[in-house]
């Protein structure tokens, strides 16, 4: 079981938007900033949000994040075929140590 | 640019001993923390531990301290994962991220911080 709650998947079809949640508590999501990475199958994760809403260079704008109170959501608008992935959730404890999500599973129908 | 290559993968036998590395590259190898994360077969990302390479300082999550051991070697700008015997239960996909500390926020006393490059991964497979 995961530290920070995250729904196993979601689908939709190409255009529409997406939202992934990332459930946690005080002691992590409630004190620290919360990032977002992308696992394309068989590949290494990727910095998608940093900061609980910044993006990296590169990454496009319709990826967004957000954050309120121990709880942050991805969104991922304008669906494309390439956003098939596992989108993961990470922060910081109060010891300092990372946690992360268990991951969803986005399907695009 | 900013790089983490991995070593190769590995299939060992329970018991043996093992160390995998991270050899980082395009900036200041001893200023940045770089994090270990593993990931089972099928299964989602843990978080192993830490290290800072100017001073050695490493720091391991619960669930991994005693299991494994992280070093780094500055003069060849490369960090290590290890093992001294090694389990079947450790088959998995290991990789090593570096860690950007973007600030501090004094109200809590948390960095703001997050894995900002990451190696390809090392896949190890212990057999029983």
């Amino acid at each position: 079981q995961s530290v920070l709650i995250q729904p196993p998947s979601a689908s939709e079809t190409p255009g529409q938007r997406v939202t992934i949640s990332c459930s946690g508590s005080n002691s992590n999501i409630g004190s620290t900033t919360v990032s977002w990475y992308q696992q394309l199958p068989g590949t290494a994760p990727k910095l998608l949000i940093y900061n609980n809403d910044q993006r990296p260079s590169g990454v496009p704008d319709r990826f967004s994040g957000s954050k309120s109170g121990t709880s942050a959501s991805l969104a991922i608008s304008g669906l494309q075929s390439e956003d098939e992935a596992d989108y993961y959730c990470a922060a910081w404890d109060d010891s300092l140590n990372g946690v992360f999500g268990g991951g969803t599973k986005v399907t695009v129908l | 640019e900013v790089q983490l290559v991995q070593s190769g993968a590995e299939v060992k036998e329970a018991g043996e001993s093992l160390k995998i590395s991270c050899k980082c590259s395009g900036y200041t190898f001893g200023n940045y923390w770089i994090d270990w994360v593993r990931q089972m077969p099928g299964k989602g990302l843990e978080w192993m531990g830490t290290i800072f390479p100017d001073d050695s300082d490493a720091r391991y999550s619960p669930s991994f301290q005693g299991q494994v051991t992280i070093s780094a070697d500055k003069s060849i700008t490369t960090a290590y994962l290890q093992w001294s015997s090694l389990k079947a239960s450790d088959t998995a996909v290991y990789y090593c991220a570096r860690r950007v500390v973007s600030g501090y926020d004094i109200l809590t006393g948390h960095y703001i911080a997050f894995f900002e490059s990451w190696g390809q991964g090392t896949l190890v497979t212990v057999s029983s």
